[in-house]
């Protein structure tokens, strides 16, 4: 199986920052990543897809990069509603996620 | 738009079974995938498999092969999901969720959830 790991577990952002969290894969998915933002006691809801593509909704300050083992999505001018847990999910083999990283307002 | 509205929370007892439910409206479901996934807190998210609606074809996570049917029934537009002898390790709430258009790879809209508590 992949394992996909992300980092860091947590963090804490003030409004207005850009933030990047990173996810890596124990090999090479070939951009066959998604990322998903998950607010608590709600269902995950997508943001990107083939690595870098934006799905259809999501403010563009929202952007996903990378290549390979190594990816990561940058949020870009914080938001308030941005506070939630985002979750990496590869779909290069069977589909697996990462462990979350839990995003909060300083 | 594309919903899909999951039953309601379950207690079950140990070894028993449960049938979550997922109707679904908004798009042609005769020619999609749905899936069903796990997630415990932690909050760790693991996929379960996934149906095709056109011919009930499953894949699924070898991990919960033996534990997790799926099937569908067209005429609803409803996926459905039995999880069998069920021991605290399946306590979790339980999505289902619409793949990707073509070939399934991601999950682009997702039921509200299901928490399944398993206690005699």
């Amino acid at each position: 199986d992949i394992q996909m790991t992300q980092s860091p577990a947590s963090l804490s952002a003030s409004l207005g920052e850009t933030v990047t969290i990173e996810c890596r894969a124990s090999e090479d998915i070939y951009n066959g990543l998604a990322w998903y933002q998950q607010k608590p006691g709600k269902s995950p809801q997508l943001l990107i897809y083939n690595a870098n593509s934006l799905h259809t909704g999501v403010p563009s300050r929202f952007s996903g990069s990378g290549s390979g083992t190594q990816y990561s999505l940058k949020i870009n001018s914080l938001q308030s509603e941005d506070v939630a847990s985002y979750f990496c999910q590869q779909y290069y083999d069977y589909r697996t996620f990462g462990g979350g990283t839990k995003l909060e307002l300083k | 738009q594309v919903k899909l509205l999951q039953s309601g929370a379950e207690l079950v007892k140990p070894g028993a079974s449960v049938k979550l439910s997922c109707k679904t409206s908004g798009f042609t479901f005769s020619t999609s995938y749905m899936s069903w996934l796990k997630q415990v807190p932690g909050p760790s998210i693991e996929w379960i498999g996934w149906i095709y609606a056109g011919d009930g074809g499953t894949n699924y996570n070898q991990k919960f092969k033996g534990k997790a049917t799926l099937t569908v029934d067209k005429s609803s537009s409803t996926a459905y999901m039995d999880l069998s002898s069920l021991t605290s390790e399946d306590a979790a709430v339980y999505f289902c969720a619409r793949m990707n258009g073509g070939y399934p790879y991601y999950f682009d809209y997702w039921g509200q959830g299901v928490m399944v508590t398993v206690s005699s």
